[in-house]
């Protein structure tokens, strides 16, 4: 059974840093690609970043291009978020989502989430 | 960036209603267009992807169709379980844009 699940939430001051991880079990970590997804308080779905399985490409959305940085440790079977330069309109509980092909690329449907960790940027 | 706009944003059906949420693409996407059921407090669901194929596990009441910039989810028969908010996503090009969401509540 897959299972994802997400740390490292808390409550932050703008301006700081906080790095979440994503434990991932029940599949073979490496092949596939792995993403994270927000979203804030009464708002919708939010996709933040993906990174491929073995090459380790990534894209970013937008609004946290130069601050966000995804990785992954495949010996450890862990995706990890670090966000820096935090704002007020970062806060949302983040996902961490499974592609659903094995070898795909980053272009692959989310079929497997977390149950998200909750990050609170405010001072 | 892809913008993606669902319709409508929120719905009241009864039980056994067939229920139609459109969602439509600003430029052409081909099939790479998702659908996903999403319940408070629980992880988001994939129904459907690639705009048609449904996903393992999913109950055949879900379907999905369309192509290029116009695509649609339909409930064949809506169930109590039903009741949750609905995304669309493409992943054509990132970033892989959701729409605003469909919150479905029943009548």
């Amino acid at each position: 059974e897959v299972q994802l699940v997400e740390s490292g939430g808390g409550l932050v001051q703008p301006g700081g840093s906080l790095r979440l991880s994503c434990a991932a079990s029940g599949f073979t970590f490496s092949s596939y690609a792995m993403t994270w997804v927000r979203q804030a308080p009464g708002k919708g779905l939010q996709w933040v970043s993906v990174i491929s399985g073995r090459t380790g490409s990534t894209d970013y959305a937008d609004s946290v291009k130069g601050r966000f940085t995804i990785s992954r440790d495949n010996s450890k079977n862990t995706l990890y978020l670090q966000m820096n330069s935090l704002r007020a309109d970062d806060t949302a509980v983040y996902y961490c989502a499974k592609g659903a092909r094995a070898e795909a690329g980053i272009r692959d449907p989310l079929s497997s989430w977390g149950q998200g960790t909750l990050v609170t940027v405010s001072s | 960036d892809i913008q993606m706009t669902q319709s409508p944003s929120s719905l009241s059906a009864s039980v056994r209603d067939r229920v139609t949420i459109t969602c439509q693409a600003s430029q052409d996407i081909g099939k790479y267009l998702n659908w996903y059921q999403h319940k408070p407090g629980k992880a988001p669901e994939l129904l459907i992807y690639d705009a048609s194929n449904l996903e393992t596990g999913v109950p055949s009441r879900f379907s999905g169709s369309g192509s290029g910039t116009d695509f649609t989810f339909t409930i064949s028969s809506l169930q109590p379980e039903d009741i949750a908010t609905y995304y669309c996503q493409q992943y054509d090009n990132p970033p892989y844009t959701f729409g605003q969401g469909t919150n479905l509540e029943i009548k």
